[in-house]
């Protein structure tokens, strides 16, 4: 079993505001990553946080981390039909070099 | 600045044949990695490499070998597909707290 945990899916509605959530398991973190990935493609590196931060904003984009509660979500503002993708966050596991662990991934559903 | 680059992007295979994977990437990136994405199943690692010259198991390795060529290059190998097989594979590479950049995939089936 994955050991970065998250829904599996999420509908809303075009300018609604979107929350996306995933918990992991490594309090020792640097960094977080959130990426996207669009149908048919590969996945894209969204945004990233790291673990000394406990916010972070970008244009319509924030990333919120709650290191007590090892929690880490991810708002989109003003949904658009063309955020509709599979969301995967990431961390690196402890003592794996450049190595990262992937959620599940969230699939984003935005009807017009 | 091209990134990562897999090839082919789609390739329909019988039981029993074997190919593989090419995988470049041009970021002078010491990690590669080779995922396969399933329905439900999310990424799961089946080879990484850490550096170049050294090679080691993820999750799903069974079916499958690579090979480090140098380091921009990293191939997966299937030698006796079989239909468990059909899946889509990334090829990623990562350095130094950089997060990873991904291939576009290759889409594989296996009939």
């Amino acid at each position: 079993g994955e050991d970065v945990e998250q829904s599996l899916f999420l509908s809303v509605r075009e300018g609604d505001s979107s929350v996306i959530n995933c918990t992991y398991t490594d309090s020792s973190s640097t960094y977080l990553y959130w990426y996207k990935q669009e149908p048919g493609a590969g996945l894209q590196l969204l945004t990233y946080i790291f673990s000394n931060m406990d916010m972070k904003q970008d244009q319509r984009l924030t990333v919120l981390l709650n290191k007590k509660d090892k929690h880490l979500s991810l708002r989109i503002a003003d949904t658009q039909t063309g955020d509709s993708a599979i969301y995967f966050c990431a961390e690196p596991p402890p003592n794996a070099g450049n190595m990262l662990t992937f959620g599940g991934g969230t699939r984003l559903m935005v009807k017009p | 600045n091209a990134g990562v680059t897999q090839t082919p992007k789609f390739q329909v295979l019988k039981t029993g044949q074997s190919m593989t994977l090419q995988c470049a990437q041009d970021m002078n990136h010491n990690s590669m990695y080779w995922y396969r994405q399933d329905p439900g199943m999310g990424l799961r690692l089946i080879y990484y490499s850490a550096s170049e010259g050294t090679t080691d198991k993820g999750e799903v390795p069974n079916g499958y070998n690579v090979s480090r060529l140098n380091k921009r290059e990293f191939s997966l190998r299937l030698e006796s597909a079989a239909p468990s097989q059909t899946s889509v594979y990334f090829c990623a590479s990562s350095d130094r707290g950089d997060g990873y950049t991904f291939g576009s995939g290759t889409r594989l089936t296996v009939v």
